[in-house]
């Protein structure tokens, strides 16, 4: 059983640039969220999909933004990258949507340059 | 805001110690989660608590979720080197949105 897979491993932008962070869910789940971790902190969220639509937003700028295929994949956008948003991308699903118990894949390390 | 504040920050002990790590809140939250996380890997799920009072035990590791359900509690006995890693709490806020703390690094030394 697959757990929740990401892509790419490692980014590397430059500012201006746009990236786009793949997310495929555990087997049998249908809510994806997304979350920041800059380094030494703890995850900030980001935003969650369910059924193909942003049921939550966190506290980040439209310049990111998001999507939820049928298959329960989902990706993050991120528009006119700034030095700020270099850090690790997680992406964690869960089987019920609000379900408190979420399982994180890898991330995503963008380093924006 | 709800904030989960994790204390200590750092922590360093030898290999055979005990130790616990705290996660607090003035909030109340209807179930906590921690998580260890690895460098360069996502949070891995140790455990879920839910009722107040309640202890969860996963071989050496006890958490306990205060009676308040404000804050929690994990013991560690008997650390070895494979319990290196940092430890994150997490939560969900009363927007149902989850929130997690900046976590304990936990470094034990053989």
């Amino acid at each position: 059983d697959a757990g929740v897979t990401q892509s790419p491993t490692h980014l590397i932008k430059t500012r201006g640039q746009q990236v786009t962070l793949r997310c495929s869910p555990k087997s049998g789940h249908d809510t994806v969220s997304w979350y920041q971790q800059a380094l030494g902190q703890g995850p900030q969220f980001i935003f969650q999909y369910y059924e193909e639509e942003e049921r939550q937003r966190g506290n980040f700028p439209d310049r990111f933004s998001g999507h939820q295929f049928p298959n329960y994949s989902s990706e993050l956008n991120v528009n006119a990258l700034l030095l700020g948003d270099s850090a690790l991308y997680l992406c964690a699903s869960s089987p019920i949507a609000g379900g408190p118990s979420q399982y994180f894949g890898p991330g995503t390390r963008l380093t924006v340059t | 805001t709800q904030l989960l504040e994790q204390s200590p920050q750092f922590l360093s002990i030898q290999e055979g110690e005990n130790l616990t790590v705290y996660c607090n809140s003035s909030s109340v939250f209807s179930s906590l989660q921690w998580y260890r996380q690895e460098p360069g890997e996502g949070p891995v799920l140790l455990v879920t608590v839910v009722t107040g009072g309640e202890v969860k035990k996963l071989k050496r590791l006890t958490f306990q979720f205060g009676d308040a359900r404000k804050d929690s509690s994990l013991h560690i006995t008997a650390a070895q080197p494979g319990d290196t890693g940092l430890y994150l709490c997490a939560a969900e806020n009363r927007d149902d949105k989850i929130i997690f703390g900046k976590g304990t690094r936990l470094h034990i030394l053989p």
